[in-house]
């Protein structure tokens, strides 16, 4: 069994500061690990994934997430946030069998302030 | 690459009545997935299909869903009896199997599918 969790629903920073939003992952099996932003009353849109190659992930807009098997962890940060940037964003784990569906956290929604 | 389009966009129907949705995966990609989001919560696997297989459902996907892939292309996502309980955006994703570990497990999702029930 697979499970995700999302420390914070709410994460606020000024534009301009260090974003990090938390992920920690529950896997039996080595896992693919993805980040997906979701802006109101639309789909989800693919930031960056983790699927066992180098362990600094670089993605879309600026972002990047480290996974680290030790702390079960695949937070994903920004060094500085832009107004844009205010969206909800969740964290997802697969099996790396890619016969698995995904696992959702809850989400984080980041609120950037000017 | 048009991308996963889904259709309507918006849904509102009174309680009891069926509702019908449809999802048009990226072309190429042999997996489609449907997935349900409720306020607040991340999104909730209900079923997949590798080509027309449909080859895993959740327990959320009660009876009185169905979903079909014919053709392996487009797929429909049906609630009969709808409840309030239903009302939630349903997400399709489609993916790619067996490109290597790189195309594996990355889904692309579509815009959605708001249902409201009254």
């Amino acid at each position: 069994a697979q499970s995700v969790t999302q420390l914070g629903s709410h994460v606020s920073v000024s534009e301009g500061a260090l974003v990090l939003l938390r992920c920690n992952y529950s896997s039996s099996v080595p896992p693919y690990l993805f980040w997906y932003v979701q802006y109101p009353n639309q789909g989800l849109q693919l930031l960056l994934k983790y699927t066992s190659a180098a362990t600094l992930v670089k993605g879309i807009n600026g972002f990047e997430a480290e996974f680290k098997k030790s702390e079960t962890s695949f937070h994903l940060t920004k060094p500085s946030a832009h107004m844009s940037d205010a969206a909800e964003y969740f964290c997802a784990v697969t099996s790396n069998s890619g016969y698995s569906t995904l696992t959702f956290g809850k989400g984080t929604m980041l609120l950037v302030s000017p | 690459d048009t991308g996963v389009s889904q259709n309507p966009r918006h849904k509102i129907t009174k309680r009891g009545q069926n509702v019908t949705f449809r999802c048009d995966p990226i072309s190429e990609h042999n997996r489609l997935y449907w997935y349900r989001q409720t306020l607040g919560q991340g999104p909730e696997f209900l079923t997949y299909f590798q080509n027309e297989a449909q080859l895993e459902k959740s327990r959320l996907l009660s009876d009185r869903f169905s979903a079909e892939r014919p053709k392996g292309s487009f797929s429909t996502l049906e609630i009969q009896r709808t409840e309030q309980g239903d009302s939630a955006m349903y997400l399709c994703a489609s993916s790619l199997a067996g490109s290597g570990s790189e195309g594996m497990g990355t889904q692309y999702f579509g815009p959605g599918t708001r249902l409201t029930v009254l």
